[in-house]
């Protein structure tokens, strides 16, 4: 079993609706949380960053941590089509001496318009 | 402008032949990364290293090899031995520190290796 899941998708809307991406993970010792967003062919980059349960907001995105239930979520309001790409999720955690990031699969998003 | 560059954007690969991919950041993070990304799938850790002249494998490290003589620069050579290698390969690179958020990893641009 994965450490992380996240489905793969592809996940298709319509321009303008708010979409819910998400991944879950089964080992407690996880203690920060992020998303990156990739295009296609283009290396992922930093979208949010969250510590502790609970939402935290910036602009159009809200990251949702769920540490009791081991769930995180990324939330995206009046989608638009330049949000189409492939959203990764990212949990750091304690490796021996070392912090080591681990990924989810990523979940395709495309946006209609 | 601070980031990393990957070099080149495409590269082939012929049968029993080793290739170097090349990483520079400018950013100056101590760690730096290199993952293996195939279609529909999450990124693969293949080595990292925190510090100078001093490298660790990750999940996926047979028949890649790294070297880190400098700080800025951690370039990836795929040998003969990984019989696989079509794939997407991005850089990355760190601060390192107690506090996780300085394991905010920033990527380069990736380089696509095809074989011939």
């Amino acid at each position: 079993q994965k450490e992380v899941e996240q489905d793969p998708g592809p996940l298709s809307v319509p321009e303008g609706a708010i979409v819910s991406l998400n991944c879950t993970y089964s080992n407690s010792a996880f203690q920060y949380f992020m998303w990156y967003r990739q295009y296609s062919r283009k290396g992922p980059e930093l979208l949010m960053y969250t510590y502790s349960s609970g939402n935290k907001e910036d602009g159009r995105f809200t990251a949702q941590v769920d540490k009791s239930s081991k769930y995180i979520s990324l939330f995206i309001r009046d989608s638009q089509p330049s949000d189409s790409a492939t959203y990764l999720c990212a949990m750091t955690a304690v490796r021996g001496s070392n912090y080591q990031l681990i990924w989810g699969a990523g979940t395709k998003l495309i946006i209609k318009p | 402008d601070g980031g990393i560059t990957q070099s080149p954007k495409y590269l082939f690969r012929k049968e029993g032949q080793n290739v170097t991919l090349s990483c520079e950041q400018n950013l100056n993070h101590d760690a730096m990364y290199w993952y293996r990304q195939d279609p529909g799938q999450g990124l693969r850790l293949i080595y990292y290293s925190q510090i100078v002249n001093d490298f660790q494998k990750g999940d996926i490290a047979e028949g890649y090899s790294v070297s880190r003589e400098k700080k800025e620069s951690f370039p990836l050579t795929v040998t003969s031995a990984q019989k696989n290698p079509t794939a997407f390969y991005l850089c990355a690179s760190s601060m390192v520190g107690l506090a996780g958020d300085q394991e905010t990893q920033y990527f380069g641009p990736g380089t696509r290796l095809l074989v011939l």
